[in-house]
């Protein structure tokens, strides 16, 4: 069975500053892809960006960026320069890459930018 | 583009009443799911279905129903609504690859008297 973990609950950070947001997950499967969610306080789910167990290299969009240690079974979201605006839930996900599988979410982070 | 929509946004019923939540696609996706959110927490799994006709139980199946009678639409029925189960059911869809995102809808939020 999978497993994620976000043991952070809750960050507050200044804006224009970065921030980490930790996720370990765990899998049987030998290859698997790992997501980022942004949850608004609409309550809208939105995908951010992903990672395919794969590669080696750590995916980019925007100013969101992966640190994918596989070694570790972790996969944190790294963001860049943060707004006002970025302020959500995130929640790391993760799917076995054998066919349409359910998507396992871990309990999400809520992160605080503050002016 | 496309979009999922859920009806109703808000559904207050009655305990121990059965309950009926929709879910429509226009992505023409083959994979749809339904998800339950507790205040505060994750995501859980109830139902999903991988095309028409199909179902398949999540982790938290017990005491839902599901419905896909076509590609586009997936229901949900709470089959005795409890106190307990207050939350947000969130609807998404996917393409068949593992590799591929899902796309949410806005929810239902379910309120048991």
């Amino acid at each position: 069975a999978q497993k994620v973990t976000q043991t952070q609950t809750s960050i507050s950070v200044m804006e224009k500053t970065t921030v980490t947001m930790d996720c370990v997950y765990e899998t049987q499967d030998s290859s698997y892809f790992l997501f980022w969610y942004k949850q608004t306080a609409s309550g809208e789910i939105v995908f951010l960006i992903r990672q395919d167990s794969y590669k080696k290299e750590n995916a980019t969009v925007g100013h969101y960026s992966l640190n994918f240690q596989k070694p570790k079974s972790s996969i944190g979201l790294i963001i860049t320069a943060t707004q006002i605006e970025d302020s959500a839930v995130y929640f790391c996900a993760m799917r076995g890459a054998g066919g349409a599988d359910r998507l396992t979410f871990g309990k999400g982070t809520q992160l605080i930018i503050q002016p | 583009g496309g979009i999922i929509t859920q009806t109703p946004k808000f559904l207050i019923g009655q305990e121990g009443q059965k309950l009926t939540l929709k879910c429509q696609q226009n992505f023409n996706h083959d994979t749809m799911y339904w998800y339950r959110q507790d205040s505060g927490k994750g995501l859980r799994l109830i139902y999903y279905s991988i095309t028409e006709n199909d179902l398949q139980k999540g982790d938290l199946s017990e005491g839902y129903d599901a419905s896909r009678e076509k590609k586009s639409s997936f229901s949900l029925t709470v089959t005795s609504a409890q106190k307990n189960e207050m939350a947000v059911f969130l609807c998404a869809s996917s393409p068949g690859s593992s590799a591929e995102t899902l796309y949410f809808g806005s929810g239902t939020r379910l309120t048991v008297l």
